[in-house]
């Protein structure tokens, strides 16, 4: 079965210092994994996201991710951080080998990123 | 502009009352779901919809139910059977559920009991 995991409920950074926020995956072929921020009272805005190619990819606002795929990972990352990236960040993942409820797109827990200034 | 419309913002449930929660979009997307969201435990699917007159059950469905009457709408209805219905509640639709293009999201409604 398909999952995917954020293994930090929480991450706290200095403004202007490099962020990376964490994710796994775990499917059993090739995935599609998506990045999505939320802010306080809202939905979820789409970042970026990984279908096939270049392993490094880059989204909005800065955003970039690593996927690796001996590692099973796919972590967000930023050069330097700004207060107003504060927000709930979700890592997902879908299987795109299979259809029914098991092509369903699986959501992590969430990391909550702290930017202080 | 394009985006998902979710009504109302707050909604408040009496004991035994069902609830319906609105999702409109005007994406053109043909598949629309919907999640809950509670503190610590991510998004959990509730239901889908891949094409108008047609709906899945999610993971977490009991207690809930839908319609897809237009492509446009695909209204949530909390029922009595729900009986931990607090949450915040989140609709989002994409062009093909089985596509790899991304989820797009309203901006919730929240649902409290009184």
């Amino acid at each position: 079965a398909q999952s995917v995991a954020q293994p930090e409920d929480q991450v706290n950074v200095a403004e202007g210092n490099p962020l990376t926020v964490k994710c796994t995956y775990s499917v059993s072929g090739n995935p599609y994994l998506f990045w999505y921020v939320q802010y306080p009272n809202r939905g979820l805005q789409f970042l970026l996201k990984y279908i096939t190619g270049d392993n490094l990819v880059k989204g909005s606002y800065g955003f970039e991710a690593e996927f690796n795929k001996s590692q099973t990972s796919f972590h967000l990352k930023k050069p330097s951080a700004l207060v107003s990236d504060s927000a709930l960040y979700f890592c997902a993942v879908r299987d795109p080998f299979y259809g029914g409820s098991q092509g369903n797109l699986i959501f992590g827990k969430g990391t909550k990123l702290s930017v202080k200034p | 502009d394009g985006g998902i419309t979710q009504s109302p913002k707050y909604l408040f449930r009496k004991e035994g009352q069902n609830v319906t929660l609105s999702c409109e979009q005007n994406l053109n997307h043909d598949a629309m779901y919907w999640y809950r969201q509670d503190p610590g435990q991510g998004l959990r699917l509730i239901y889908y919809s891949q094409i108008v007159n047609d709906f899945q059950k999610g993971d977490i469905a009991e207690g809930y139910s839908v319609s897809r009457e237009k492509k446009e709408s695909f209204p949530l209805t909390v029922t009595s059977a729900q009986k931990n219905p607090t949450a915040f509640y989140l609709c989002a639709s994409s062009n093909r559920r089985e596509g790899n293009q991304p989820q797009h999201f309203g901006d919730g409604t929240r649902l409290s009991i009184l």
